[in-house]
């Protein structure tokens, strides 16, 4: 079974840097492309970054250009997203998220995020 | 300010249907195919629809999708209880500011 499941996740003061963990398993991981979605409190879902299964092609939200990296290690399995700069806008649970078929098909149960001084 | 509309909320009663519509704007959400979600509270988002109508092996036939021009549709049948959640379209935008575009989402509430 295709299963995600991420880390890394915490309380960070504004400024700050984390760097959040995607583990992969159950699939041909370096045959998918991966993405990160975030869900903030009392709003919707935005996604936030796109890696190609061999990360020759990477995309970002406006909202994160230059602040967040998003970079993959097919040989562990593992999808990550340095983000640095933080601020109170990106609080919020984090995904990771499978692409297939143009849609998001497994998805992790997502790690908490809280920027705050 | 999302690229994509939906309502906030439609509401029925068990058994009933109910209808989610999303719609976009630009010539990218008319020549991309739509995907849906459920987002279950507490629970990681789920995709009920891919490819405008197609369901996930596992995803009851209660689900239905449909696409016309820059709308499209998620049809519920047989409301449950169960599915008393937030659901979003989500498109491919191909753009440098948004790559993916997912809509503001709807609740869905069985009375």
């Amino acid at each position: 079974e295709a299963q995600l499941g991420e880390s890394g996740g915490g309380l960070v003061q504004p400024g700050g840097s984390l760097r959040l963990s995607c583990a992969a398993s159950g699939f041909n991981f370096n045959d998918f492309q991966m993405n990160w979605v975030r869900l903030a409190p009392g709003k919707g879902l935005e996604w936030v970054s796109y890696i190609s299964g061999g990360s020759a092609s990477i995309y970002y939200a406006d909202s994160v250009k230059g602040r967040f990296t998003i970079s993959r290690d097919n040989a562990k399995n593992a999808l990550y997203l340095q983000m640095n700069n933080l601020r109170g806008e990106d609080t919020a649970l984090y995904y990771c998220a499978r692409e297939y078929m143009d849609g998001f098909d497994i998805w992790g149960q997502g790690t908490t995020v809280t920027v705050s001084s | 300010q999302s690229l994509l509309t939906q309502p906030p909320s439609v509401s029925a009663a068990p058994g009933q249907k109910v209808t989610i519509s999303c719609s976009g704007s630009t010539s990218r959400f008319a020549n991309n195919y739509v995907s849906w979600y459920q987002l279950l509270p507490g629970a990681a988002p789920k995709l009920l629809i891919y490819e405008n109508n197609k369901r996930p092996s596992g995803i009851p036939d209660r689900f239905s999708g449909s696409k016309s021009g820059t709308s499209a549709t998620l049809d519920i049948t047989g409301l449950q209880t169960g599915d008393e959640a937030d659901y979003y379209c989500g498109v491919w935008h191909n753009n440098l500011t948004v790559l993916y575009a997912f809509g503001p989402g709807t609740k869905v509430t069985v009375l």
